[in-house]
């Protein structure tokens, strides 16, 4: 377990609509990063978060948006779904000794 | 900008024999981490090793170990007295330690160990 929780596990929804994925660090990290993985791809970093500030930002479409909250939290938004939106998608949080530790991913499904 | 890079995309060895997987990275940066994760059938992201770029010994974790080449920009992984239970994507990622800190992959080599 690596304390990191992301809800849902899995998600299926249709093409044009809006889904939220969640995701709680481990207690005690501050950064939060997300990060998308398309079948038998690699992990396409999407953004970071540091104590409730963007901090960097990677390929993430427009139709795309996050945020951490105040109690460290972070919610990924996408919208206006696409086919090609279909993956697993992953929250870490980052220790202060540099390694990131993963959720389980929220694998969405676009029909 | 950072990048890393695996060529092996596939492996393939027999249980209990020694297997090495290679990293490559380019970077201008004096100060980071090296890690190594391995990503199973349950597509579980799940850290193996870690090494601080300012250290010159080579990390070990049990039956994984590193050979980490500064100069070079080489990060090797080696895993001892493989186990099927090995078998697994494994991903070599890099982090800077100053400024934007996003954990960058490589794109992966499919390890796997055969009974």
């Amino acid at each position: 377990d690596s304390g990191v929780t992301q809800t849902p596990k899995h998600l299926i929804t249709a093409t044009g609509q809006r889904v939220t994925l969640r995701c709680s660090p481990r207690s005690g990290d501050l950064s939060v990063y997300w990060y998308q993985q398309s079948l038998d791809q690699g992990l396409q970093f999407l953004i970071q978060y540091y104590n409730g500030e963007e901090r960097a930002k990677g390929n993430i479409l427009e139709r795309f948006s996050a945020q951490q909250f105040p109690d460290l939290h972070s919610e990924l938004n996408l919208s206006s779904l696409e086919l090609g939106d279909s993956a697993l998608y992953f929250c870490a949080s980052r220790k202060n000794t540099g390694e990131l530790f993963f959720g389980e991913g929220s694998r969405l499904t676009v029909l | 900008a950072q990048t890393v890079t695996q060529s092996q995309p596939e492996m393939s060895v027999q249980e209990a024999e020694t297997v090495t997987l290679s990293c490559t990275y380019d970077t201008s940066e004096n100060n980071y981490y090296l890690f190594w994760y391995k990503q199973p059938p349950s597509r579980q992201m799940i850290l193996v090793i870690r090494q601080e770029a300012y250290k010159q010994q080579n990390a070990t974790e049990n039956r994984f170990s590193v050979n980490f080449q500064k100069a070079a920009k080489s990060f090797s992984l080696k895993i001892s007295d493989s186990q099927l239970g090995d078998t697994a994507m494994y991903f070599c990622a890099f982090i800077k330690i100053q400024g934007a800190q996003k954990l960058v992959f490589g794109q992966g080599t499919r390890l796997t160990i055969n009974p």
